[in-house]
């Protein structure tokens, strides 16, 4: 069965400051990995995809990913935090049936 | 394009009444996915279709929960009776269904429900 990790519940950054958002996986044969953002009271959006190829992925907003085979992480990266961006970030991993499984999310909050 | 159509936004009810969302996908997606966002929580699938069939629905709690799509298009979502662990956000889902690889979901803005 597929399962997705995000150790850190809550995380503070100051604006401007860089972030990075951890992902662990679990799947037995090459995943397809995503990141999604979710703003008070939206559905979730897309940040980046990962299907295969190129482990360093470039998403919307800035952000990118990098997929680690041999950690079976997919951290989420960006090098210069914004106010808008906080938001709660959840990694997802998905199967050729395209079922999804989310991880539990990480809530982000930008200090001034 | 118009994204995923979704109905109420917000819905309060009391335990043990019945509750029904609705979910319009975008046009041509063949597959449509509902799931449950419990506060705090990343989205559970709790029912997957494929055109007016159930693909995968082994999370779906039947003794209370059911859903159906039956021209292939809308698909709608009961709860019967609800109980006060219910209360959550119900996303709708769709993608389009390619018969290869995995095929980008597209969300809907969901359905707050609050069982009191």
């Amino acid at each position: 069965a597929q399962s997705v990790t995000q150790p850190d519940i809550h995380i503070t950054v100051s604006e401007g400051a860089s972030l990075e958002l951890r992902c662990n996986y679990s799947y037995g044969a090459t995943p397809y990995l995503f990141w999604y953002v979710q703003s008070p009271g939206q559905g979730l959006q897309l940040l980046l995809k990962y299907f295969s190829g190129d482990t360093l992925v470039q998403g919307i907003k800035g952000f990118e990913a990098e997929f680690k085979r041999s950690q079976s992480s997919f951290n989420l990266r960006k090098p210069s935090v914004h106010w808008s961006d906080a938001a709660e970030y959840f990694c997802a991993v998905g199967n050729a049936g395209n079922m999804l499984t989310f991880g539990g999310g990480t809530r982000l909050m930008v200090k001034p | 394009e118009a994204g995923v159509a979704q109905s109420p936004r917000y819905k309060i009810i009391e335990k043990r009444q019945s509750v029904a969302f609705w979910c319009n996908p975008i046009s041509g997606h063949a597959t449509l996915y509902w799931y449950q966002q419990i506060l705090g929580q990343g989205p559970k699938l709790l029912i997957q279709f494929q055109n007016n069939g159930v693909v995968d629905d082994s999370q779906l709690p039947k003794d209370r929960f059911s859903a159906e799509r039956l021209k292939g298009v809308d698909s709608t979502l009961k709860i019967q009776p609800a109980k006060l662990e219910d209360s959550a956000v119900y996303l709708c889902a769709s993608s389009l269904s390619t018969g290869g690889g995995y095929n980008e979901q597209f969300f809907g803005p969901g359905t707050r429900l609050t069982v009191l």
